[in-house]
């Protein structure tokens, strides 16, 4: 049984286009995350949601837009996309300390 | 601006032996220092945390060592197992920030 889930694995798309990629977590917290790995590797955080409310919004292009319908989703849309969104993107979930952050498998987003 | 660094991208060992992941940080604000190991094509898993307050914290097979005045940490695992084999990534929070910042990682074979 899951506890977050990333939906699409892979994701193949040509430059100007829109998409989206869904998470869900059934851990019951109350704060998810969106990040971004990169081609060199760093891992660094986009966006942060608590209980629906946005709580990290790191210097993210305003074509990235977070939505968050309940607190178990947090999904990610994407517009007008450009060659360098080309990257990995993890979902997380965490509870009341920093160490309980849950990653889900990623979501490889390759824009051509 | 790397705030947390691993100089090192890979590392190779010999089962059985020991294995010394090491990670710097630049931002003295740091107080909670966490370790995660990801597999290919999975999300990274928490391992090990130490607070600022604490110099060494041991969980079975892993122990974490923090030198403050150094501001550097480093991962021990001792024995290696092949099953240790994946990429380990170092990661720092200050007091009050919900932000992890995460080093590059680095990649830990461990040979049979």
């Amino acid at each position: 049984d899951t506890a977050v889930s990333q939906t699409p694995k892979y994701l193949v798309t040509q430059m100007g286009n829109d998409k989206s990629i869904k998470c869900e977590q059934n851990l019951g917290h109350d704060t998810m995350y969106w990040y971004k790995q990169d081609s060199k590797k760093f891992l660094k955080i986009m966006f942060s949601y608590n209980n629906k409310e946005l709580i990290i919004n790191e210097t993210v292009p305003n074509r990235f837009s977070p939505k968050s319908p309940d607190k178990a989703h947090l999904n990610l849309h994407i517009n007008s996309l450009e060659l360098g969104d080309s990257a990995v993107y993890f979902c997380a979930s965490g509870g009341r300390g920093v160490e309980e952050q849950y990653f889900g498998p990623g979501t490889r987003l390759t824009v051509t | 601006d790397q705030q947390v660094k691993q100089n090192s991208p890979s590392l190779s060992v010999q089962e059985g032996r020991i294995s010394i992941l090491n990670c710097d940080y630049t931002n003295s604000m740091f107080d909670y220092f966490l370790w995660y190991k990801k597999y290919p094509a999975e999300g990274p898993t928490f391992l090990i945390s130490i607070s600022s307050i604490k110099d060494k914290n041991e969980d079975g097979r892993f122990t974490v060592f923090l030198n403050k005045s150094a501001k550097h940490l480093s991962l021990h695992i001792v024995p290696s197992q092949p099953g240790d084999s994946a990429v380990y990534f170092c990661a720092a929070i200050s007091g009050g920030s919900e932000k992890l910042v995460f080093g590059k990682g680095t990649k830990l074979t461990v040979n049979p």
